[in-house]
């Protein structure tokens, strides 16, 4: 049972437009989101989190909005750059734990172009 | 600096041994998790823990062993009875609290011969 769902395995942008990537959750006890970017054989990096009471959290060039109806999340990047060419995946934990235990998406990969 | 170390980078081992991956962390972190990555998968949880001398299983926790005797520390032994140990293996820390966000390791690739 997949309880994070990333459905584009893959999304190509032009460089200097907007990349927005999608992930959908079927656990309603969900409440805290975070998005992680990953290049080939390296570790995952933190980029941005959310908060079930929030429905959008900002960071520099990343945005993410948290739609708790839809059980859906977004990424946006503006402007994209080559250098955010990686897998991105997100990932949720339940309310109540004392460890943050996560559970991930599958990951989509994102091709900046110059 | 502060961050999590895991070797080696890479690491063969004939089918039938045991191997055990090291993590360590200087974040002064309570929680230490170790996941696994398949290609075109996301990140599956395979062991944590909150505390020293005490650990839980993940979701896929079979073939696999762990300890944790140093906060800092926390070893995986990958065992003969994992099916399928050829991985890419990550290591994660966290400070214990509610919305606690995960750092990761470099990780380790294991291939079985």
């Amino acid at each position: 049972d997949q309880q994070v769902k990333q459905n584009s395995p893959s999304l190509s942008v032009q460089e200097g437009r907007i990349s927005i990537l999608n992930c959908d959750y079927t656990n309603s006890m969900f409440d805290y989101f975070l998005w992680y970017k990953k290049y080939p054989a390296e570790g995952p990096t933190f980029l941005i989190s959310i908060s079930s009471i929030k429905d959008k959290n900002e960071d520099g060039r990343f945005t993410v909005f948290l739609n708790k109806s839809a059980k859906h999340l977004s990424l946006h990047i503006v402007p994209s750059q080559p250098g955010d060419s990686a897998v991105y995946f997100c990932a949720a934990s339940v309310g109540g734990t004392s460890y943050g235990k996560l559970t991930f998406g599958q990951g989509t990969i994102l091709t900046v172009h110059p | 600096d502060g961050g999590i170390t895991q070797s080696p980078k890479y690491l063969f081992r004939k089918e039938g041994q045991n191997v055990t991956l090291s993590c360590e962390q200087n974040l002064n972190h309570d929680a230490m998790y170790w996941y696994r990555q398949d290609p075109g998968q996301g990140l599956r949880l395979i062991y944590y823990s909150q505390i020293v001398n005490d650990f839980q299983k993940g979701d896929i926790a079979e073939g696999y062993s762990v300890s944790r005797e140093k906060k800092e520390s926390f070893p995986l032994t990958v065992t003969s009875a994992q099916k399928n140990p050829t991985a890419f293996y990550l290591c994660a820390s966290s400070m214990l609290g509610i919305q606690t966000t995960q750092y990761f390791g470099p990780g380790t690739r294991l291939t079985v011969l």
